[in-house]
């Protein structure tokens, strides 16, 4: 089964450029990485998503490396609204065709 | 253009019972897909359906179901509940054909307790 890592929790200043790493070993060969955002009381928010190499939208930027075994989701110059629980979803190998979730990093921005 | 709607967003329930969730999918949305969220298990993928036919189910007993209507709104249930289905449970839609490409929007979830 695909194993999604991601550290349990970051502390960053504001206006500070944040690095989030998922590790996933087992991603699908013709997968997307894609990252979540999550407030309390509210359903995950789409950041961004790619396949490989890097992908940027205004929001955020997505760095994948060759093997794709791991993605790196930068946030340039957080704020505090910044501050939440942000998630990667890749999908299975095995061909079970099962979406999972990371275990969520909670980043916290301090003033 | 309104967001996904799920509908309770909080129930009690009594070990044993069963319980029906509904999620009403962003109007042209044919991909519903359900979620189940604990403090311990995080966010952990049911099921997806997909022109009211399920293309994908997650690891989860039986006693979790799931359906999707013609006009894509999707229901699912879980029947002799116990303790451990205490759960936020979230649903998402998307247009993609293509699960796990473009972009899923989630509703706020469905809060159940069981005691």
């Amino acid at each position: 089964l695909a194993k999604t890592t991601q550290p349990i929790s970051m502390d960053s200043y504001e206006g500070q450029e944040v690095n989030i790493t998922c590790s996933h070993n087992n991603i699908a060969t013709n997968d997307y990485i894609t990252w979540y955002q999550q407030f309390p009381s509210q359903g995950p928010r789409f950041i961004i998503q790619g396949y490989k190499t890097k992908v940027t939208n205004e929001v955020a930027s997505l760095f994948i490396p060759a093997d794709r075994k791991s993605s790196t989701l930068s946030l340039p110059r957080v704020s505090l609204s910044d501050t939440a629980v942000y998630y990667c979803l890749v999908s299975d190998q095995t061909g079970a065709n099962n979406l999972f979730f990371g275990t969520g990093t909670r980043l916290t921005v301090i003033p | 253009k309104a967001g996904v709607t799920q509908t309770p967003r909080y129930l009690i329930k009594t070990r044993g019972q069963q319980v029906t969730l509904s999620c009403s999918p962003i109007s042209g949305h044919r991909s519903v897909s359900w979620y189940q969220q604990t403090p311990g298990q995080g966010l952990q993928f049911l099921f997806e359906y997909f022109s009211e036919t399920q293309r994908n189910k997650g690891n989860f007993p039986g006693r979790f179901s799931g359906r999707q209507f013609s006009n894509s709104r999707s229901e699912m249930n879980v029947s002799t509940l116990e303790l451990g289905d205490s759960a936020l449970y979230l649903c998402a839609s998307s247009t993609q054909r293509e699960y796990n490409t473009g972009e899923l929007f989630f509703g706020e979830g469905s809060r159940l307790t069981v005691l």
